[in-house]
Formats: C-alpha cells, sequence, structure tokens
C-alpha cells in the first residue's frame, strides 16, 4: 500500500518561497503510471488543485490566476520524494497541502498547514 | 478561466436517493474530463469515491455511481446512510491534463 507523508515549514513569511516534499513510501516513485498531485485548502474552504508531476516528469499546473506562473513541482526519484515550490507568498496561500496520486490509483498524505505571516 | 460548478448544499432523508452534479463553465461535461469525486468529513483528507466518470475504487459504497448527465457529471447515491453527510468535490481536466475542482456540495442527512 503507497503511503504519502509531506513534510516542510509550518511557517513562510510573505513574499518567500513556500517549499514542501511528499515522501513516497510502500512503492517506488518511478513506478506504474502515476501522477504526482499537489492540492491545497484554505480554512473552511473548497478543495484547489495545484499541478501534478508523472512517473515521467512531465508536469502539469493549475492555470488559476492565483497560482499561475509560481509553481514549480519536481521529483527526487533517489529518495523517492517530490516537491512543490510556490513563490511569492501573500497570506492568500495560508492552507493545508495535501500531496496524492489521483485516479485509479489514489493515495493521499493527511495533509500539513502552512501559514504565511511575518 | 474555466469555473466547475457544484451546487452548494442539498439535503436527504436516510434511505432516500440524490444526485449531485458537476457542470463546466466551457460547455458538456465529457468522460474526456475524466471526472472524479471525492468526499471529505470534517477534519479529515478527502477520499475518492469516482474516478473516470464511473469506475468505484475498491472501498467505494455500491450505493455510491457516477454518470453524465445532461452534459454535466453527476454522483448519485442511493439509500442514503447517516454516515454520508460530508462534502463533495467533482474534479475534471482540461486540455494537456490541467485539473480543476469545484466549489463542493455540502450534504446533509436529514
Amino acid at each position: 500500500q503507497v503511503q504519502l507523508q509531506e513534510s516542510g515549514p509550518g511557517l513562510v513569511k510573505p513574499s518567500q518561497t513556500l517549499s514542501l516534499t511528499c515522501t513516497v513510501s510502500g512503492g517506488s516513485l518511478t513506478s506504474g503510471d502515476f501522477y504526482w498531485s499537489w492540492i491545497r485548502q484554505p480554512a473552511g474552504k473548497g478543495l484547489e488543485w495545484i499541478g501534478r508531476i508523472s512517473t515521467r516528469g512531465r508536469t502539469n499546473y493549475s492555470p488559476s490566476p492565483s497560482l499561475k506562473s509560481r509553481v514549480s513541482i519536481s521529483v527526487d526519484t533517489s529518495r523517492n520524494q517530490f516537491s512543490l515550490k510556490l513563490s511569492s507568498v501573500t497570506a492568500a496561500d495560508t492552507a493545508v497541502y495535501y500531496c496524492a496520486t489521483l485516479g485509479a490509483n489514489d493515495f493521499w498524505g493527511q495533509g500539513t498547514l502552512v501559514t504565511v505571516s511575518s | 478561466q474555466t469555473v466547475v460548478t457544484q451546487e452548494p448544499s442539498l439535503t436527504v432523508s436516510p434511505g432516500g436517493t440524490v444526485t449531485l452534479t458537476c457542470a463546466s463553465s466551457s460547455g458538456a461535461v465529457t468522460s474526456g474530463h475524466f471526472p472524479n469525486w471525492f468526499q471529505q468529513k470534517p477534519g479529515q483528507a478527502p477520499r475518492a469515491l469516482i474516478y473516470s466518470t464511473d469506475n468505484k475504487h475498491s472501498w467505494t459504497p455500491a450505493r455510491f455511481s457516477g454518470s453524465l448527465l445532461g452534459g454535466k457529471a453527476a454522483l448519485t447515491l442511493s439509500g442514503v446512510q447517516p454516515e454520508d453527510e460530508a462534502d463533495y468535490y467533482c474534479l475534471l481536466y482540461y486540455g494537456s491534463g490541467q485539473g480543476v475542482f469545484g466549489g463542493g456540495t455540502k450534504l446533509t442527512v436529514l
């Protein structure tokens, strides 16, 4: 059974870059036809799809104006991890961030709260 | 920017049937949008119910079903149970693989 675990700073200052890592256990990041995704959810609000990276390294990012051009997702196959970087953060980026695989193989991390504040 | 729209809230009686829908501002939803449905209960991570329109996961109760209905993706719950009270989200994919979640439907079982 694949398990995912998010990690990273819980507090980020405005204008800085938010960096999170998702560690995959119980399976290889490079095996199968998975898409490794990032999703976020501000408190009391709905889910927002941020982006994904395939096992072959192909990326798709959200076209949302709130995210566009600020997102970067990468993989580190040696550590069986994939990562999210979100630049120039503001208070509006405060949310619980989830890593997940979606689709036929659906696994989620427990989520990690990231607060943007000075 | 494409907007995915769901009913903000619905109420259903125990044992009843309810259909949640998922519409796209860019036109009819098709199987090519690979509709996914997720359930989220308070304090928990979302959990997938349906992928690619109508495919269930091994953990998806039989009373949940996905379909396309009148140009929208639909999630139907037949024989609703009290534990089905939750938020439900649809996810559609566009173009080369960009995803957009709907705003979610709060389902009340009353």
